[in-house]
């Protein structure tokens, strides 16, 4: 089982619609929580991270954490088509300094 | 800079070379991180620096690879006698130190091994 899963798409939504982009891990050592957006041919670009339960806001993208189910969320508002990138979930261990990466889910807005 | 900067964007080397990747992190950053990204992959780490030290190199695949950071700031990851597998885009990524603080990530260098 890889420690970090993503479904990896891609998630079609149209323009205006919510995109709902999930991850699952497995080290229930887990402490912090980041969303990274990528664009083809770019580097990753963070967009958010969270290290406690529940929903972390910041304008259009908000972040779910769930560590009982160990699983986090990020959810885009108002989806435009500019946010048509691969989201990459990356999660840290306590104690540890490295990220570890899913493989991303790639996110289609269409206008 | 205000970013991470990595040098060359682009690599063509012959497999059997010897390549050195270069990353300058952001100013003040402490923390220093080496990733390799594969074609439709997350990226995959490879070493971390704490200053001028590499505090975890757990990910470098084999005695091939081998990382700098003598002074603290400026990194250099050296690949021998590469081979095609060694084809990838190289991140650098740089933070301050502490268990919640962002890694920012350079752009990138792009190696391909022919």
């Amino acid at each position: 089982q890889k420690e970090v899963e993503q479904n990896s798409g891609p998630l079609s939504v149209p323009e205006g619609a919510i995109a709902s982009l999930n991850c699952t891990y497995s080290d229930r050592g887990s402490q912090s929580f980041f969303w990274y957006r990528q664009y083809s041919g770019k580097s990753p670009e963070l967009i958010m991270f969270i290290y406690s339960n529940g929903d972390k806001e910041d304008g259009r993208f908000t972040a779910q954490l769930n560590k009982a189910s160990q699983y986090v969320s990020l959810l885009i508002r108002d989806s435009q088509p500019s946010d048509s990138a691969t989201y990459l979930c990356a999660v840290r261990r306590s104690g540890y300094s490295t990220l570890t990466f899913g493989k991303g889910t790639m996110l289609l807005v269409s206008p | 800079g205000a970013g991470v900067s990595q040098t060359p964007s682009n690599k063509v080397t012959e497999k059997g070379k010897y390549v050195e990747l270069r990353c300058d992190p952001i100013s003040g950053h402490t923390a220093l991180y080496w990733y390799r990204q594969s074609l439709g992959q997350g990226p995959e780490f490879l070493i971390y620096f704490q200053g001028t030290g590499a505090a975890d190199d757990s990910g470098l695949p084999n005695d091939r690879f081998f990382a700098v950071r003598p002074e603290g700031s400026v990194s250099t990851l050296k690949i021998q006698r590469t081979e095609r597998g060694d084809s990838a885009v190289y991140l650098c990524a740089s933070s301050r130190s502490g268990a919640n603080t962002e890694a920012f990530f350079g752009q990138g260098t792009r190696l391909t091994v022919v």
